[in-house]
């Protein structure tokens, strides 16, 4: 069964901090991986996009990556900010049938002044 | 701001009833996404259209049915409401619907009494 899981379930942190949050899947076969920054009761917004051959991708102060053998990605945020507290969602896509799309529960970040 | 709107913001109605949320994408996006958010399951894809033609389905009940009309904007209608179809409906948009970026809408809340 093609799943995604996260972790941590949630996170506190103080401002200025770095933290990384984690993602493992079993989809296959494997199209794209995407994270995503959601703030309550808002559409989610996308931060990074990446497929097979991509193990890196950086958006300002967000780095994904992606190790497709292991079929993990991690999502490291730096520097946070009071405004980074919202939940990130892994999103993974197979091949199959026309790219269906598999979410992971989501981190709940907080960070804290 | 997305680009991509919905309405409406909120619908309150009765079980065994129907109801239709409607999308516009964002200007020259072709692909056109719905996706229910509970708060027992997260975020699920429920289907894809890429330029008035399905191109992928995913959890979507057999109540529920949705079309891409020639102007691109996009229909979900959902049927014979049950208490559990209460949920935040995202529509996302994007340019070609396989890897590129996808920007949600603000969502509709569907409250089903």
């Amino acid at each position: 069964k093609n799943q995604v899981e996260q972790s941590p379930q949630s996170l506190i942190i103080l401002e200025g901090k770095n933290c990384t949050l984690q993602c493992n899947y079993t989809v296959s076969p494997f199209s794209n991986l995407r994270w995503y920054k959601q703030d309550t009761g808002r559409g989610p917004v996308s931060l990074t996009i990446m497929t097979f051959s991509e193990n890196t991708k950086s958006n300002g102060r967000y780095t994904a990556t992606l190790d497709a053998d292991t079929k993990q990605s991690s999502l490291h945020i730096t520097a946070s900010q009071l405004s980074d507290s919202a939940s990130y969602i892994c999103v993974v896509s197979d091949r199959t049938g026309g790219f269906k799309t598999i979410f992971g529960a989501g981190t709940r970040l907080f960070v804290k002044a | 701001d997305s680009g991509v709107t919905q309405t409406p913001k909120h619908l309150i109605t009765a079980t065994g009833q129907r109801v239709t949320l409607r999308c516009s994408p964002r200007s020259g996006d072709l692909s056109v996404y719905w996706y229910q958010q509970s708060l027992d399951q997260g975020l699920q894809f429920l289907i894809q259209y890429y330029n008035g033609e399905e191109r992928a389905k995913g959890n979507i009940l057999e109540r529920f049915s949705a079309q891409q009309f020639p102007d691109l904007h996009s229909e979900l209608n959902l049927s014979s409401l049950e208490l559990g179809d209460s949920a935040l409906y995202f529509c996302a948009s994007s340019v070609d619907g396989v890897t590129d970026t996808q920007y949600f809408g603000p969502g509709t809340r569907l409250t089903v009494l």
